[in-house]
């Protein structure tokens, strides 16, 4: 079936690193949406990219759609202790814009 | 505005048992969403209705019902629950399809013992 694989499943970065989550889908996407979903907490949208080769920044946070519409990236520069959380991109159907495909998620740790 | 609200926070059942999930907004949307969340899998969509009167199964829909109940209310029914549906449970809503923002209600934890 149609999957969104999303590396790494968790990373720890020392306060003030850089972190990146990728995703990758089977299938050319529409769009892509990202999520941030603190500990105990629900999803909350981030951004959505819908062109291909799209890049969106947000503060420190930088999103990018591939030129083929199946990978994407989330980069956040200098990582602070509010960034804690699960980052999940989610794809949009090309065939069907009525389902999401979620990634697995990347689990991101700060090291005080 | 509240958002998305969901009922219970918190549940456990026996296996077997049944117990419904409730959901509502207060986003005049019209598509809402039930997910379930495992540990490491993301969210898997469960069932969707892209407008009232309409369900549709998503991903893993066995061994569950849902209703549309308004425009508002969207349920999500476990009629025998097999500790399998531990999970959290997330209702959400846009404001329609075609891959729109999606709004997630607080969650609902819940285990089948």
């Amino acid at each position: 079936g149609q999957q969104v694989m999303q590396i790494p499943q968790y990373q720890h970065v020392q306060e003030g690193e850089d972190f990146t989550t990728y995703c990758n889908s089977s299938t050319t996407l529409s769009n892509i949406q990202w999520y941030k979903q603190r500990p105990g907490g629900h999803p909350v949208f981030l951004i959505q990219l819908v062109k291909s080769g799209e890049v969106k920044k947000q503060k420190r946070l930088t999103f990018q759609f591939g030129e083929a519409k199946k990978n994407s990236s989330l980069h956040i520069t200098a990582t602070q202790t509010t960034d804690v959380g699960t980052y999940f991109c989610a794809g949009s159907r090309v065939d069907s814009n009525y389902q999401l495909i979620w990634g697995a998620g990347t689990k991101l740790i700060i090291k005080p | 505005n509240a958002g998305v609200t969901q009922t219970p926070k918190f549940q456990v059942l026996k296996t077997g048992q049944s117990m419904t999930l409730q959901c509502a907004q207060d986003m005049n949307h019209n598509s809402m969403y039930w997910y379930r969340q495992d540990p490491g899998m993301g969210l898997r969509l469960i069932y969707y209705s892209a407008s009232e009167g309409t369900t549709d199964k998503g991903e893993v829909p066995n061994g569950y019902n849902v209703s549309r109940l308004n425009k508002r209310e969207f349920s999500l029914r476990l009629e025998s629950a097999a500790p399998s549906q531990t999970s959290v449970y997330f209702c959400a809503s846009s404001e329609g399809t075609s891959g729109l923002e999606q709004f997630f209600g607080p969650g609902t934890r819940l285990t089948v013992l």
